[in-house]
């Protein structure tokens, strides 16, 4: 069946830079559009970025924006979340998600999810 | 941004309850909401999407309704399994924000 499964997540100083890889199987990954996710200790959900399913346009949550990049590798069906210049407030778990929609620009709905992969900012 | 908020924040309920959650946006969203079911450890589950229709495979005990900025997700009798956290979610536009979440509990 369909799968997302994330990884790279780890314990990293602030300032620095992390990347989060999401593979996926089981279905046409160019087809559909993918999401990044975060949910910090004990708080709620939190939308942070979307990539188109042709890798053509993205969007960012402001408080990301200019330091996390979102990508896709079609040729490896994996989706990417580069994190740079990490702050304490970066701390969650990250989850990947596939939009519901296919071959059309993203819907903003999310219905496959990966199980998440924690990362720390701490000095 | 388009801001969610969710009522109440926290129920308590019984096997066999009826369970209505609610969720404002902060300006029209025509039917544009979703909610999602998340368990402790889990991965959220999309429940409902454009506000009324069930996802695949969701039992037909959860049912949503609403448009432009007050909408609800129901649950009818409610099981075990239902004990969880659930959020709304806008996806009229990006940013594409979730409610605070609703957590119902025993």
């Amino acid at each position: 069946q369909v799968q997302l499964v994330e990884s790279g997540g780890g314990v990293v100083q602030p300032g620095t830079s992390l990347r989060l890889s999401c593979a996926t199987s089981a279905y046409t990954f160019t087809y559909y559009g993918m999401h990044w996710v975060r949910q910090a200790p004990g708080k709620g959900l939190e939308w942070v970025a979307v990539i188109w399913y042709d890798g053509n346009n993205k969007n960012y949550v402001d408080s990301v924006k200019g330091r996390f990049t979102i990508s896709s590798d079609f040729s490896k069906n994996t989706l990417y979340l580069h994190m740079n210049s990490l702050r304490a407030e970066d701390t969650a778990v990250y989850y990947c998600a596939r939009d519901l929609g296919h071959r059309i620009p993203a819907t903003g709905i999310m219905d496959v999810w990966g199980q998440g992969t924690t990362v720390t900012v701490s000095s | 941004d388009i801001q969610m908020t969710q009522s109440p924040s926290s129920l308590s309920a019984s096997v066999g309850d009826r369970v209505t959650i609610t969720c404002r946006a902060s300006q029209s969203i025509d039917t544009k909401v979703n909610w999602y079911q998340e368990k402790p450890g889990k991965a959220p589950k999309l429940l409902i999407y454009f506000s009324s229709n069930l996802q695949s495979g969701v039992p037909s005990r959860f049912s949503g309704s609403g448009s432009g900025t007050d909408f609800t997700l129901t649950i009818t009798s409610l099981l075990p399994d239902d004990f969880a956290t659930y959020y709304c979610q806008q996806s009229y536009i990006s940013p594409f924000n979730f409610g605070p979440g609703t957590k119902v509990d025993i």
